[in-house]
């Protein structure tokens, strides 16, 4: 079965620097949601789509920006990094109309700022 | 303030010895408790969602109970396979679909 698919997986950036994360989404599955999970803590939620509009925010900081896509995939925008931004990055998708909850993660970014 | 505690943070089995962990939450308004498997590094996989009380899930070695205050999930004869961290999240019947979780049991089984 087809899954959450991340891009890229591995990411490098200087302090200052911008990163885009992408996330290619279950494919009928009509939500994105974005987590952040740091060193050895739970994943926090950031911000959701639901139909390409934005549905919830979570505690993502004004420096990320976030969009999905008339195709749904979605990409994760951030500006001015700094090293405690390092984390990994969790898309995870669902299918919402129908009252489906349950969340189908990807594999994750792991963004690492020097 | 809604929370979601996990207990306990971390668990050593004995290949076959079989246990719960515990998952209790405080929130205002339950929509549906979900049960993730996590290995290092990697994606959470969904395990189970529950939605009443009273209600349980089982899948292969694995099962999860509902009440009004917490849920379980019981493993029973464990395989070394089995070590993750399992996370317990919950939505809120405020029409919000984030995930809240908890911080997580860490469990390893030893062969």
């Amino acid at each position: 079965a087809a899954g959450v698919i991340q891009s890229p997986r591995h990411l490098i950036k200087e302090k200052r620097e911008t990163a885009t994360l992408k996330c290619y989404p279950i494919p009928r599955h009509d939500t994105v949601y974005w987590y952040q999970q740091g060193p050895g803590q739970d994943p926090q939620f950031l911000i959701s789509f639901y139909e390409k509009m934005q549905s919830d925010k979570g505690s993502i900081p004004d420096r990320f920006s976030a969009q999905q896509f008339s195709d749904y995939h979605s990409e994760l925008n951030m500006s001015s990094l700094e090293l405690g931004d390092s984390a990994l990055y969790f898309c995870a998708s669902s299918l919402r109309t129908g009252g489906y909850d349950e969340q189908f993660f990807g594999p994750g970014t792991r963004l690492t700022v020097l | 303030e809604d929370q979601v505690t996990q207990s306990p943070e971390a668990l050593r089995l004995q290949e076959g010895e079989s246990s719960s962990l515990n998952c209790s939450y405080t929130v205002s308004g339950l929509r549906g408790l979900f049960w993730y498997r996590q290995d290092p590094g990697k994606g959470p996989e969904f395990l189970f969602t529950l939605y009443s009380a009273g209600e349980e899930k089982e899948k292969e070695r694995l099962k999860a109970t509902l009440t009004k205050k917490e849920s379980f999930l019981h493993i029973t004869a464990p395989k070394p396979e089995d070590s993750a961290t399992y996370l317990c999240a919950v939505t809120m019947d405020t029409g919000r679909r984030a995930l809240t979780f908890g911080s997580g049991t860490r469990l390893q089984v030893q062969p």
